[in-house]
Order: structure tokens, then C-alpha cells, then sequence
């Protein structure tokens, strides 16, 4: 399967621990997001990279998240001292940016982990 | 920043009929304008696309429209089969120089009655 993957799937912490989350990208995609969806809502923005380098950040995440990609590839999500509000789907996304002047703007998703904080 | 207002947020349809879903978005800059289905436990799936310098895109059974002037676009699914049930999600990507990120509507619980 050459789409994006997500580890875990799902993932349930009591409140106050810390969590961290992995995104694989479709290979060769060089720009990856992160959104949170919670139940019967849309995907929100948290954050987006462009090979390694972090160009926009939602006011979403809080000084409690941080992402990371260390080599434009995988990508990481940590939550520290998990609240119950952060139970919630975190989606992972990638697209592949323009070349030569042409932008491409599809993002494609994969399948989630669900975080259940108690 | 951009707002996306998405209407019916459930849908009950026959088998075989046609759907449709309509979105609102507030920023005149934005110029994508994709179509998402979710399945229960899956994350969502691009179904359909939409730039701003078209006026209407088909695959299939499934068509997107789009109003610039009136800052509306819908998504039309014809001859509706039980395999259509899901959620559906249109979203709206701003103009801004390096801005990527998608602004979601609220979701669409379509549902195709046998």
C-alpha cells in the first residue's frame, strides 16, 4: 500500500501523560499536515511542513504540541500533559508540492489515530 | 480567515436518485475547492476537485459546480447507490502566498435508502 500511514491507530492515555503519533507520506510527497477532528465535525489545521521545515502553525496547537519532520520524510506529533480535550482523530495528510511553476493541490489522508485521554 | 458553511447535514436519499450538497465560502481569494468522503473508522478520501478557473468538473457519477461570484460550489451525485453512504466534506484552500491548509465544512451524512 503506497498511501499515507498512520501509527498507532489508536492510542488511550490517562490525562496528564504524554503521547507522540507517527505519519509516513506518500513517498515522494514533500509537503505533510496534520489536522484534528473531533466527532461529527470537519478536519481543523494544525500545522503543515514543507520537507523538513515547518511553515504554518494553527492557533490550534498549543505550546503543549509540538511536530517535527527531521528528515522531510516521516513526521511526529507529541502532546505533552494530555488534557481531555485532546481526545480527538489526528489525521495525517500529504500532497506533492509544484515543480516548474505548477502547484498541485490535492491532499491525501490517511486513516487517523484516534487519542482517547481519561 | 476563511469560513466554510456546508448544508444539508444529513441527507436520506433513495437508491438511484441524485444528491446534492452545497457549500459557502467567505474568502473571495480562495481558489481550491476539493470534495472529501469518510467512511466510519477510515480518514477521509479526495472524491472530486475544483479549481477557481473552472466553472464545473465531472467523473462518473459525481459532478462539482462552482460559483465564484456567488462564492458557492455543490456536489451532485447521480444514480445514488448503498456503496454513496458516508460523510461527505467539501473544504476551501486561501490564495495567500504559502497558505496550504484546508478549512473544512461541517459535514454531510448522506445516507442511500435501498
Amino acid at each position: 500500500d503506497t498511501g499515507v500511514s498512520q501509527n498507532p491507530r489508536h492510542k488511550i492515555t490517562k490525562r496528564g501523560q504524554n503521547v507522540t503519533f507517527r505519519c509516513d507520506p506518500i513517498s515522494e510527497h514533500n509537503r505533510l499536515y496534520w489536522y484534528r477532528q473531533t466527532l461529527g465535525q470537519g478536519p481543523e489545521f494544525l500545522t503543515y511542513f514543507q520537507n523538513e521545515a515547518q511553515l504554518e502553525k494553527s492557533r490550534l496547537l498549543s505550546d503543549r504540541f509540538s511536530a517535527e519532520r527531521p528528515k522531510g520524510s516521516f513526521s511526529t506529533l507529541e502532546i505533552q500533559r494530555t488534557e481531555q480535550g485532546d481526545s480527538a482523530m489526528y489525521l495525517c495528510a500529504s500532497s506533492l508540492a509544484g515543480r516548474g511553476g505548477i502547484s498541485t493541490y490535492e491532499q491525501y489522508f490517511g486513516p487517523g489515530t484516534r487519542l482517547t485521554v481519561t | 480567515g476563511e469560513n466554510v458553511e456546508q448544508h444539508p447535514s444529513t441527507l436520506s436519499v433513495q437508491e438511484g436518485d441524485s444528491a446534492v450538497i452545497k457549500c459557502t465560502y467567505s474568502d473571495s481569494a480562495s481558489n481550491y475547492f476539493p470534495w472529501y468522503k469518510q467512511e466510519l473508522g477510515k480518514g477521509p478520501q479526495l472524491i472530486i476537485d475544483i479549481r477557481s478557473n473552472v466553472g464545473e468538473k465531472k467523473d462518473q457519477r459525481i459532478a462539482v459546480t462552482l460559483n465564484k461570484t456567488a462564492k458557492h460550489f455543490s456536489l451532485h451525485i447521480t444514480e445514488t447507490q448503498p456503496e454513496d453512504s458516508a460523510v461527505y466534506f467539501c473544504a476551501a484552500k486561501g490564495r495567500i502566498q504559502g497558505a496550504q491548509k484546508l478549512v473544512f465544512g461541517q459535514g454531510t451524512r448522506l445516507t442511500i435508502n435501498p
